[in-house]
């Protein structure tokens, strides 16, 4: 069964510093998100991406934050200047749809990127 | 801003007794999908819920869709210790966005 994929599992690193968390969408999907989750708490969206661009964002999604899919398989989170309240799990999700109205949006979850900023 | 309310936040519930979560957004949803989430594991998808007043079951669980498109709920009948994780429902407006998800906690 296809899967998204992520890495590194874990990403440990020091406040200021730049990260790149990657991920590879199932092949077929057209549609990648980035969401954190920061221990035992909700989900939040970050940005959705589509046709090369970003769709949507949300209010986390600041300057400091960059999404690209280099290539036809990756697609990757830059964080430029990592801040301690960074420090979360980082999903990846992608899907065949977008979602919007009654289109069927089923995403699919990567296993994640957990990421600790000293 | 937009929000999406889960209630309640933990649950406790006997093995083969019934559980409920409810889901309230403040605006209205296109549409609204449920994800369960085991402990330490990521997001999965349950179920997508579109039309107003819709029900939908899969095996024990049962979600449905309010006539106003703001509210759901899911509802797990006889529940199994495989029922353990937190569900999230999860509401598109212009952005998604996520409940705060119900921690369901199974006692033998």
């Amino acid at each position: 069964e296809p899967e998204v994929t992520q890495t590194p599992s874990h990403q440990v690193t020091q406040m200021g510093q730049e990260v790149i968390l990657r991920c590879v969408p199932i092949s077929n999907h057209l549609y990648f998100y980035w969401y954190r989750q920061i221990l035992g708490q909700k989900v939040e969206f970050l940005v959705s991406f589509y046709n090369n661009e970003i769709s949507e964002k949300s209010e986390i999604f600041d300057d400091q934050f960059s999404v690209e899919r280099p290539d036809g398989s990756n697609f990757t989170l830059k964080i430029r200047s990592t801040k301690l309240e960074d420090s979360a799990m980082y999903f990846c999700a992608s899907s065949v749809t977008s979602g919007r109205g009654s289109s069927y949006n089923e995403q699919f979850f990567g296993p994640g990127t957990r990421l600790t900023v000293l | 801003g937009q929000q999406v309310m889960q209630i309640p936040q933990y649950q406790h519930v006997q093995e083969g007794e019934d559980f409920t979560t409810y889901c309230n957004s403040s605006t209205t949803l296109s549409n609204i999908q449920w994800y369960k989430q085991r402990p330490g594991g990521h997001p999965v998808f349950l179920i997508q819920l579109v039309k107003s007043g819709e029900v939908k079951k899969q095996k024990r669980l049962t979600f449905q869709f309010g006539e106003a498109k703001k509210n759901s709920s899911l509802h797990i009948t006889a529940t199994q210790t495989t029922d353990v994780g937190t569900y999230f429902c999860a509401g598109p407006r212009d952005k998604i966005i996520f409940g705060k998800g119900t921690r369901l906690h199974i006692l033998p």
